[in-house]
């Protein structure tokens, strides 16, 4: 069953960076993700596409200061220069024939 | 600049229906697959479903928890997307967003529309 994993929380300081991880199950671990945010009282937003070998694809206007990475399994979201704007839900995504699965988000908190 | 607007909310009793529309702008509406997502109050992201475009014969997807409940439709020559939910129960209460794949039929969901919140209650 395709399945991603995400912390429920995260913290960093503002101007300082942040990983956040999402896991994919079993068996999955060759499939690319997208990461969204998701900022409060907002609809989510596309952040990127990231592959398995850690290529790749911003959305429109998405700054410089988010990048992604892969490791086995495991996708990776690094906001570097962190603002107070980056507060926020992030989701990940992955598909599947006939499917869409999000992981249960983690909540960025920028003290 | 694409966009995405989704319309027809609103509050309606458990066993009753609700049409919601999608208005797209920006982009080749009809040469990219549309999606439904919902979100619960406090909850996470849930996928409900997705429409194919005519090369693929319109086909659909849905989601367990709405399958035989939801059905998935669109109008190509109008930009829009509907999703037609009948038998709704209290747990389906939730903004309802629409989202648009690439063209290229990548299967991520690369752009957004602001959400219309279903409150199904007695």
């Amino acid at each position: 069953q395709l399945v991603l994993t995400q912390s429920p929380s995260a913290s960093a300081s503002l101007g300082a960076s942040v990983k956040l991880t999402c896991t994919l199950s079993s068996g999955h671990s060759s499939y690319a993700i997208a990461w969204h945010q998701q900022q409060p009282e907002k609809g989510p937003r596309f952040l990127m596409k990231l592959n398995s070998d850690g290529s790749h694809s911003k959305g429109d206007g998405i700054p410089d200061r988010f990048s992604g990475s892969s490791s086995g399994a495991e996708r990776y979201l690094t906001i570097s220069s962190l603002q107070s704007e980056d507060e926020a839900d992030y989701y990940c995504q992955t598909w599947g024939t006939d499917i869409r699965v999000f992981g249960g988000g983690t909540k960025l908190t920028v003290l | 600049e694409v966009q995405l607007v989704e319309s027809g909310g609103g509050l309606v009793q458990p066993g009753g229906s609700l049409k919601l529309s999608c208005a797209a702008s920006g982009f080749t509406f009809s040469g990219s697959a549309m999606h439904w997502v919902r979100q619960a109050s406090g909850k996470g992201l849930e996928w409900v479903g997705r429409i194919r475009y005519k090369a693929h014969n319109y086909a659909t997807a849905y989601g367990a928890s709405v399958k035989g409940r939801f059905t998935l439709s669109r109008d190509d020559s109008k930009n829009t997307a509907y999703l037609q939910m009948n038998s709704l129960k209290t747990e389906d209460t939730a903004v309802y967003y629409c989202a648009s794949e690439p063209e290229d039929g990548s299967g991520y969901l690369d752009n957004w529309g602001q959400g219309t919140l279903v409150t199904v209650s007695s």
